[in-house]
């Protein structure tokens, strides 16, 4: 089985803190996704890599950056949190023949981030 | 942009009766998938429709995929407490995996 490893799934941070949300997956799979989930806006994507040192920005990538040095890992970085950034945290692979192969994505458990 | 609409939002239902949850796009979909996630955990994969007008049945869950690819609908039949959850399907353009916004359905015993 696919199994996607998020690092935190509870994280409490403040106001201007920078934060990590660190993702492992061990499929070998090519493309990596972050998605934030809130109530009534389902899942937007803010981030997605489709190789290493490949990121491309997603429909929400203000106040995000990413890294993926390797293909096992993909980093999500805020880099001055805030209160608005509180969410759920969904960090997601596939495989791909290109960027989009219309292949099955697979979820990790997810990270409740909240910014106080 | 693209959109991938849902409904309905919410949908509670007494065990036995029915649920549907209808998807729409605003442009055509080379496929389309359906998620499942249950309170407190993480989307899991269901199904994949490609053909257009594809109808996919998983035991009391029927897929179908509308004619112009611009549709879906998730029906369960004679729902359960263990249905619960959100519905989430995703369609996929070739250029990106849309998300629609999930309907929640909650069943009371």
């Amino acid at each position: 089985d696919v199994k996607v490893t998020q690092s935190s799934r509870y994280l409490v941070k403040r106001t201007g803190e920078k934060v990590f949300l660190e993702c492992v997956q061990d499929m070998d799979h090519e493309n990596m996704f972050w998605y934030r989930q809130d109530p009534g806006l389902g899942l937007r994507l803010i981030y997605f890599s489709y190789d290493v040192k490949m990121k491309e920005k997603g429909d929400i990538p203000e106040g995000y950056s990413v890294s993926r040095e390797k293909k096992e890992r993909f980093s999500l970085i805020l880099e001055s949190a805030s209160t608005n950034q509180t969410s759920m945290y969904l960090c997601a692979s596939s495989l791909a023949e290109g960027p989009w192969g219309g292949n099955t994505i697979y979820f990790g458990e997810g990270s409740w981030l909240t910014v106080v | 942009g693209q959109q991938v609409m849902q409904i309905p939002q919410y949908q509670h239902v007494q065990e036995g009766e029915d649920f549907t949850t209808y998807c729409n796009s605003s442009t055509t979909l080379s496929n389309i998938q359906w998620y499942k996630q249950r309170p407190g955990g993480h989307p899991v994969f269901l199904i994949q429709l490609v053909k257009s007008g594809e109808v996919k049945k998983q035991k009391r869950l029927t897929f179908q995929f509308g004619e112009a690819k611009k549709n879906s609908s998730l029906h369960i039949t004679a729902t359960q407490t263990t249905d619960v959850g959100t519905y989430f399907c995703a369609g996929d353009n070739t250029d990106k995996l849309i998300f629609g916004t999930g309907t929640r359905l909650q069943v009371f015993p």
